[in-house]
């Protein structure tokens, strides 16, 4: 079983929809979670981190299933500008902090 | 303005050649990472340092090196032991090492190998 697995879209959506991603991860002593999206050709920039089981920002909300180990991130109302890569992160802790990163979700909004 | 810049934006190199990719942050951040990012696929830990002249192998080290000579500089070289350089390399830091840490990236280097 890969370490972050996510449906690589893409998801072709109208404006105005509401759109979930999901992202199912192996490792359960995984501590900490984050969304990060990234434009094409462009760095992954922090959409949202999630520490418990969930959190929300405007349109954005981001679930964390422990027991099913699964991260969702539902958009609501879709703007043109939300067409990225949205990526889904793991961390497992340690001395190392460093992150695993999903393939990442594609998502097209169409006017 | 705080930041992570890297520079060059884009860089060509011949076979056989070593290449330095610069990295600099004014963020006042302890830890920095090195990441490569190929076609399709989720980004790949080259190396980290949690403090000045400190640094640790990350997934995929072989044909890369690094140096932790200041606070603000991860510079990254990719020897020729490097196989398949032709990738876009990122630069990332945080306020330290450890779960909770978010990292924030810079624009990235895209090198081609001729």
């Amino acid at each position: 079983r890969k370490e972050v697995e996510q449906d690589p879209g893409p998801f072709n959506v109208p404006e105005g929809a509401t759109v979930a991603f999901n992202c199912t991860y192996s490792n359960s002593a995984s501590q900490s979670f984050f969304w990060y999206r990234q434009d094409c050709r462009k760095e992954p920039k922090l959409l949202m981190s999630v520490y418990s089981s969930g959190n929300e920002d405007g349109r954005f909300t981001a679930q964390l299933n422990r027991a099913s180990q699964y991260i969702s991130l539902l958009i609501r109302d879709s703007k043109l500008s939300d067409s990225a890569t949205y990526l889904c992160v793991v961390s497992t802790g340690g001395s190392q902090g460093n992150l695993i990163f999903g393939k990442g979700t594609k998502l097209s909004v169409k006017p | 303005d705080g930041g992570i810049t890297q520079s060059p934006k884009y860089l060509f190199r011949k076979e056989g050649q070593n290449v330095t990719l610069s990295c600099e942050q004014n963020l006042n951040h302890d830890a920095m990472y090195w990441y490569r990012q190929d076609p399709g696929q989720g980004l790949r830990l080259i190396y980290y340092s949690q403090i000045v002249n400190d640094f640790q192998k990350g997934d995929i080290a072989e044909g890369y090196s690094v140096s932790r000579e200041k606070k603000e500089s991860f510079p990254l070289t990719v020897t020729s032991a490097q196989k398949n350089p032709t990738a876009f390399y990122l630069c990332a830091s945080s306020i330290g090492v450890g779960s909770y840490n978010e990292q924030f990236f810079g624009p990235g280097t895209r090198l081609t190998v001729l």
